[in-house]
């Protein structure tokens, strides 16, 4: 069984589409995260929840949300697209939000803008 | 951000240790080292981490200095599954609560060869 899955695993879309990426984890945890990584392999935190609360919000456009409906799901909503998000999201896990706690990573959304 | 520095890649033979370095003088009291590397076309997978002791586990080791400003993962022998991108990362708690979170650099490419 996949630890933390996404879905779709590829996303084509056009410049001021609004779309959404899924994020599961089965492992039991309670802190949830999404990371962004563009063109030149810069991976970026943008996001974290604990327990569905907001704990991490780095500086991200608001077109950007992120929403936890639950501790095992954390989906993001992009709201319109452009071509600067083109980029391959991850999403990651971990129990606990301490320094001492491994992260799990899913294995990414790749997102196309046109 | 704390940073971290590294080579931009290495290179080893199969079946070789491999030493990976970084530098991280900036490191507070708090901060965790952890590491990370990623495999082509794949999500970041933890390697190991730790705060002020040597640690071992399966898959490698970590050797902090005694000032805490440098440490080193060692791959005992390195396979060709070995070769990704590794990533020394401080985990930084962010302001006085328990959150934290993992800033990833430019990490270092490592190849192997035959």
């Amino acid at each position: 069984d996949t630890a933390v899955s996404q879905t779709p695993k590829y996303l084509v879309t056009q410049m001021g589409n609004d779309k959404s990426i899924k994020c599961e984890q089965n492992l039991g945890h309670d802190t949830m995260y999404w990371y962004k990584q563009d063109s030149k392999k810069f991976l970026k935190i943008m996001f974290s929840y604990n327990n569905k609360e907001l704990i991490i919000n780095e500086t991200v456009p608001n077109r950007f949300s992120p929403k936890s409906p639950d501790k095992a799901h954390l989906n993001l909503h992009i709201n319109s697209l452009e071509l600067g998000d083109s980029a391959v999201y991850f999403c990651a896990s971990s129990l606990g939000q301490g320094g001492y706690n491994e992260q799990f990573f899913g294995p990414g959304t790749r997102l196309t803008v046109l | 951000d704390a940073k971290t520095t590294q080579p931009n890649s290495m290179e080893s033979n199969e079946e070789e240790p491999v030493h990976l370095p970084c530098n991280h003088s900036t490191i507070s009291g708090t901060d965790y080292i952890h590491w990370y590397r990623q495999l082509p076309s794949q999500g970041p997978e933890y390697v190991i981490h730790g705060l002020t002791s040597n640690v071992n586990n399966r898959m490698a080791s970590l050797a902090i200095a005694e000032d805490r400003k440098s440490s080193t993962l060692i791959l005992h022998r390195a396979t060709l599954r070995d070769a990704a991108v590794y990533y020394c990362i401080l985990r930084e708690r962010i302001n006085t609560g328990t959150a934290s979170k993992l800033t990833f650099g430019t990490g270092t490419r490592l190849q192997v060869t035959l």
